[in-house]
């Protein structure tokens, strides 16, 4: 059965640093999206991407992150310049458009330092 | 503004008990309604979704559940439950285009011998 494939699973990184969080969406899916989930809290939708640009992005996704498709396959969300308080899960999830139903990848645990 | 609750943070019920997770939703249009389920350390798996026709809905995993427009509810339910379904329950709601989901905050479900 297809599936969305994140990676890495865990990233630990230092306050400032930058991070690239991967993803591999379902092959013939056309829409992509990244939620995040801090501990304790709701998964908080952030971006959709359609045709190669951002379809919608929250409040939450401010200049800090960016999103790319770099390839027929890869989908990643880039945090410049990292904050203890984007700790959480993220989560890539893909669907194949309309009113589709948004698959979703096992995660990316992010711990910031 | 399109919202999802969940009123019930924790339940914890008997092996072989039946179980019914409550959701309600605000939301204008004709709603499009998820339930996802979280086990530790997993990503998000769906359930079931509704979308229009019947409604009630079956899934996987033995659940069902009933859409309620009159009150704007769509509650999940399974008659016997299993010690494996122990586990996180999200319920989601098409929050305008392009399948941006909204979630509610999660109901914890603990199973006992």
């Amino acid at each position: 059965e297809p599936e969305v494939t994140q990676t890495p699973s865990h990233q630990v990184t230092q306050m400032g640093q930058e991070v690239i969080l991967r993803c591999v969406p379902i092959s013939n899916h056309l829409y992509f999206y990244w939620y995040r989930q801090i501990l304790g809290q709701k998964v908080e939708f952030l971006v959709s991407f359609y045709n190669n640009e951002i379809s919608e992005k929250s409040e939450i996704f401010d200049d800090q992150f960016s999103v790319e498709r770099p390839d027929g396959s890869n989908f990643t969300l880039k945090i410049r310049s990292t904050k203890l308080e984007d700790s959480a899960m993220y989560f890539c999830a893909s669907s194949d458009g309309g009113h589709g139903t948004p698959f979703f990848g096992s995660g990316t645990q992010l711990s910031v330092l | 503004a399109q919202s999802v609750t969940q009123p019930d943070i924790h339940i914890t019920v008997s092996e072989g008990a039946s179980l019914e997770l409550r959701c309600n939703y605000s939301y204008g249009a004709t709603p499009y309604l998820f339930w996802y389920v979280q086990s530790p350390g997993q990503g998000l798996q769906l359930l079931l979704k509704y979308f229009s026709g019947d409604t009630l809905v079956q899934g996987i995993k033995g659940f069902e559940a009933e859409f309620k427009r009159s009150q704007s509810s769509f509650n999940l339910r399974k008659p016997s439950v299993h010690w494996s379904d122990a586990a996180e329950y999200f319920c989601a709601v098409e929050a305008g285009g392009y399948n941006k989901l909204i979630f509610g905050a999660g109901t914890r479900l603990a199973v006992h011998p």
